[in-house]
């Protein structure tokens, strides 16, 4: 499996650009990146992803390097709300032709107020 | 409206026991999953359900039995629970079984064996 490295926290304040980086060196030309987001007692909630180019949302941007060896995603405007694991995926393996997400320890974001 | 719905919320039961959690989507989709999260927060696939047919098995006790009745609907009975099935049980659901389709997520089942 592609593995992920994210740093175990990180701070925030407010009203900031809160940047979570993903290191993902052993990615292969058809695996996807993923971000999903697990706010406190919920369950795990789809953010974005993402093959070779950068993409926008509502919620967040995804930067790709060109090497694809790594990602940043960008919650342009963090709130309090936006506390929460964040959780990058590289490693989507397909069992008959299925998904499937493996997860990591993810990155726990605080937003500061 | 909820999209994933889990039943029940809680569930708090003695070892030896079967019970059975119930998951409904009304987001249309083909694809269902059951997560177990540990309580060191590991999210792990246990299985995968497209139309009705399993299509993911992972390495899971027999004592775990999903079942879908319909597209909408993945239930989970587990035999005999054990301390260790202690966990929080996501159910979620994807347009598709493909790796294109975002999943959907439950708010969870948190089971506790005594």
């Amino acid at each position: 499996d592609a593995k992920t490295t994210q740093p175990t926290s990180m701070d925030c304040a407010e009203g900031r650009a809160a940047n979570l980086p993903c290191n993902h060196s052993t990615i292969s030309g058809n695996e996807y990146v993923y971000w999903y987001r697990q706010i406190h007692s919920q369950g795990p909630q789809y953010i974005i992803h993402g093959l070779k180019n950068n993409e926008t949302n509502e919620m967040a941007s995804l930067i790709i390097t060109e090497d694809r060896k790594s990602s940043t995603l960008i919650l342009p405007h963090a709130t309090l709300r936006d506390t929460a694991v964040y959780y990058c995926i590289v490693r989507v393996r397909e069992g008959q032709g299925a998904q499937k997400l493996v997860f990591g320890q993810g990155t726990r974001l605080t937003i500061n107020p | 409206d909820t999209a994933v719905s889990q039943t029940p919320k809680y569930l708090v039961t003695q070892m030896g026991n079967d019970k059975s959690i119930k998951c409904e989507q009304n987001l249309g989709h083909d694809t269902m999953y059951w997560y177990k999260q540990d309580s060191k927060k590991f999210l792990k696939i246990m299985f995968s359900y497209n139309n009705k047919e399993l299509i993911i098995n992972e390495t899971v006790p027999n004592r775990f039995s999903p079942k879908s009745p319909d597209k909408a609907h993945l239930n989970l009975h587990i035999n005999s629970l054990e301390l260790g099935d202690s966990a929080v049980y996501f159910c979620a659901s994807s347009a598709g079984p493909g790796q294109y389709q975002p999943q959907h997520f439950g708010d969870g089942t948190r089971l506790s064996i005594l």
